[in-house]
C-alpha cells in the first residue's frame, strides 16, 4: 500500500476550466507538498502544506488533517499548465504520489 | 540563487555498461537525494545523504548501484553494470528547512537510456 495516493491519474480539461486534483495521505506523514513537472523538465515545488491553504496566484492547495487529505486547485486553466502534478508526504522521508497528468486544451 | 545542478542530462548506453551521474546541491543544504523515476511513475528514493553520511539506503540495489557524497557538498550516482531496466530519469534533491517543515529542491534530471 503507498502512503500517498493521488487522483485522478489522467485530467484533460479546456482552457479556463476550474481543475481539482486529489491526494489522500496515511499516517505517519507530517507534511504535504505539491511539486509541478513539464514534459522533459525538472520539478518544481509549488506548495508545501502541514495545515490550511495556500495560495500562488491561479493555484491553490489546501489540507485537511483530521482527514489525510489534500487537494490542489487551479482556477482559470491555461495551456501552460499541462504538467504532471505530484503529490509528496513528509514523514522518515518522502513518499511521493504516482502523479496527475494534466492537459489543458486551447 | 543557484539550483540543483546534475549532469550529464542525457546518457544512451549499452546494458552492461558502467554509468555515472553529478548532483551540485543548493550551497548549504545539507540534506542531498537520489530518486529514480520510470515513465509514468511517481519518484523512488535510492539514497538520502545528511552531509557526507547515509541516512537511508534502503532502496538502493547495491548490487550494482553505487553513491558516494564525500565532502558533504555533491555527489556522484554510479550503475556497473547498468541493465535494461534502470532506463529511468534520475532526480537529485536537496532540501532546506522552511520553519519546521522540509522544501524539496530539484535538479533537472538526468535520462538514462539503457540499450
Amino acid at each position: 500500500k503507498n502512503e500517498v495516493e493521488q487522483s485522478p491519474q489522467n485530467l484533460t480539461a479546456q482552457e479556463g476550466e476550474f481543475i481539482t486534483i486529489n491526494c489522500s495521505y496515511s499516517v505517519g506523514i507530517s507534511a504535504l507538498h505539491w511539486l509541478q513537472q513539464h514534459p522533459g523538465g525538472g520539478i518544481v515545488s509549488l506548495f508545501m502544506l502541514s495545515s490550511g491553504k495556500k495560495k500562488h496566484g491561479r493555484l491553490i492547495a489546501t489540507i485537511n488533517i483530521q482527514e489525510k487529505h489534500s487537494s490542489l486547485h487551479i482556477t482559470a486553466s491555461h495551456p501552460r499548465d499541462s504538467a504532471v502534478y505530484i503529490c509528496a508526504g513528509t514523514g522518515n522521508q518522502f513518499y511521493f504520489g504516482t502523479g496527475t497528468s494534466l492537459t489543458v486544451i486551447p | 540563487e543557484a539550483g540543483v545542478a546534475q549532469s550529464p542530462r542525457y546518457k544512451i548506453i549499452e546494458k552492461r555498461q558502467s554509468v555515472a551521474f553529478w548532483c551540485n546541491p543548493i550551497s548549504g543544504h545539507a540534506t542531498l537525494y537520489w530518486y529514480q523515476q520510470i515513465l509514468g511513475q511517481g519518484p523512488k528514493l535510492l539514497i538520502q545523504f545528511q552531509n557526507n553520511g547515509v541516512v537511508d539506503d534502503s532502496q538502493l540495489p547495491k548490487d550494482r548501484f553505487s553513491a558516494e557524497r564525500l565532502k558533504g557538498v555533491d555527489s556522484t550516482l554510479k550503475i556497473q553494470p547498468a541493465k535494461l531496466e534502470d532506463s529511468a530519469v534520475y532526480l537529485c534533491a536537496s532540501s532546506a528547512l522552511e520553519g519546521t517543515n522540509e522544501k524539496l529542491f530539484f535538479g533537472s534530471g538526468t535520462q538514462l537510456s539503457v540499450l
